[in-house]
């Protein structure tokens, strides 16, 4: 098993551009989420997913959407890319409901100028 | 809202000693809490989770506990070793169910030979 996967490893963006991450996961998980993480701050929770075809928002959603056609697969996307969004971005996944741990992707650095 | 707080500034230890991490929250009750620990460039990675009706949990050299009336959770290492360095993340589920989490800004851990 892959567990979670995660594509780009790297992009550089010029403001205003767009993008889709993708993240992908081979463990049947319902519920997928996406994160960022800035130093000196936790990972905050961008929006998540609890199964396939549903998608809702997370802390700080602003900026970006998500999309969930697939169980594997959960994608990021940033429309008109913005310096804030400078980043690394994780996806995770979870079994379902209960007390479970989640399952990190190795994550994308993103640097918008 | 609810907050976590974790010791910003990097903990040194020698080789042998135990490690201790300590991991505050305010304005909640949480059913359980979880520690992952992150290594440089790469996603966090689950090790323990502890429930609320719980004071005490080991998994080898590792050891939690959690004291619901002070708010805290402690995550000590013992006989620590330099590939222990790393940096340690607890995390809380967030009111709403999903299993979504707030995680710490997290302490960088450096045991020295």
């Amino acid at each position: 098993n892959a567990g979670v996967t995660q594509t780009p490893k790297f992009r550089v963006l010029k403001t205003g551009q767009s993008m889709t991450l993708l993240c992908a996961q081979d463990m049947n998980h319902e519920y997928m989420y996406w994160y960022r993480q800035d130093p000196g701050m936790g990972l905050r929770l961008i929006h998540y997913s609890v199964g396939e075809g549903t998608t809702a928002k997370g802390e700080v959603p602003d900026g970006y959407n998500v999309s969930r056609l697939k169980k594997q697969n959960f994608l990021l996307g940033l429309e008109s890319a913005a310096p804030s969004q400078t980043s690394v971005y994780f996806c995770a996944s979870n079994r379902d409901d209960g007390f479970n741990e989640q399952f990190f992707g190795p994550g994308t650095r993103l640097t918008v100028l | 809202s609810q907050k976590i707080e974790q010791n910003s500034e990097a903990l040194n230890i020698q080789e042998g000693k135990t490690a201790t991490l300590t991991c505050n929250y305010t304005n909640y009750s949480p059913a359980y809490l979880q520690w992952y620990r992150q290594d440089p460039g790469r996603g966090p990675v689950f090790l323990l989770l502890i429930r609320e009706n719980e004071k005490e949990k080991r998994k080898e050299r590792l050891k939690v506990t959690f004291d619901t009336t002070l708010k805290q959770s402690l995550f000590h290492i013992t006989a620590s070793q330099p590939a222990d360095s790393a940096t340690y993340l607890c995390a809380l589920p967030i009111s709403g169910g999903y299993n979504k989490l707030i995680f710490g800004a997290g302490t960088r851990l450096a045991v020295h030979p």
